[in-house]
């Protein structure tokens, strides 16, 4: 069965230092991956996915994320974070031989420190 | 270009009624799908319509049902509400024709639903 895991409850960054948010994955076959920002009784916001290809995958508003498929992760990063980037982040899953259906983590929620 | 709208934004019902929610793709999009979000949780993946079936279910009860319609948009119905169905419902809409599985999602802000 496929599954996600975001280890982190919250992160906490200090205003300009870098940022990273942890995901981890299980699928049978090959992973389409994603990462959603929720502001505050908003929905969720697209970030960037990984499809195929490079292994470091660029996305809205400085985010990145890097694919390592030997320790299935899939985490999540910014060089300098803002303290607007402070919200609820997930990540996201969907085993490319089941279609269509997608699992999500529990959420990591990040606060940046002015 | 108008994106998923979901109605109504919130609502307030009592153990054991019916509620029924709305959802209208982003244009262009064809599939719907429909999470529930409890407090401090992930989305968890209800069921999902395309050509006005259901395509996909996860682990909801019977209670929980859908509809979709020629023109996409769809449907929630949840009856014999209960405390535990409080929650965010957020529907997703994306493209089977324009790559299907490996297209991100775009979510509406959702119906909080709150059973007293």
């Amino acid at each position: 069965a496929q599954s996600v895991a975001q280890p982190e409850d919250q992160v906490n960054v200090a205003e300009g230092n870098p940022l990273t948010v942890k995901c981890t994955y299980s699928v049978s076959g090959n992973p389409y991956l994603f990462w959603y920002v929720q502001y505050p009784n908003r929905g969720l916001q697209f970030l960037l996915k990984y499809i195929t290809g490079d292994n470091l995958v660029k996305g809205s508003y400085g985010f990145e994320a890097e694919f390592n498929k030997s320790q299935t992760s899939f985490h999540l990063k910014k060089p300098s974070a803002l303290v607007s980037d402070s919200a609820l982040y997930f990540c996201a899953v969907r085993d490319s031989n089941r279609d269509d259906k997608i699992i999500f983590g529990k959420g990591t929620r990040l606060h940046i420190l002015p | 270009d108008a994106g998923v709208t979901q109605s109504p934004t919130h609502l307030i019902k009592t153990r054991g009624q019916q509620v029924t929610l709305r959802c209208s793709p982003k244009s262009g999009h064809d599939t719907v799908s429909w999470y529930q979000q409890a407090l401090g949780q992930g989305p968890q993946f209800i069921f999902q319509y395309y050509e006005e079936e259901e395509r996909q279910r996860g682990n909801f009860p019977d209670r929980f049902s859908g509809h979709q319609f020629p023109n996409y948009s769809s449907e929630l119905n949840v009856n014999a509400l209960w405390l535990g169905d409080s929650a965010l419902y957020l529907c997703a809409s994306s493209s089977r024709r324009a790559g299907g599985s490996n297209q991100p999602q775009h979510f509406g802000d959702g119906t909080r639903l709150s059973i007293l």
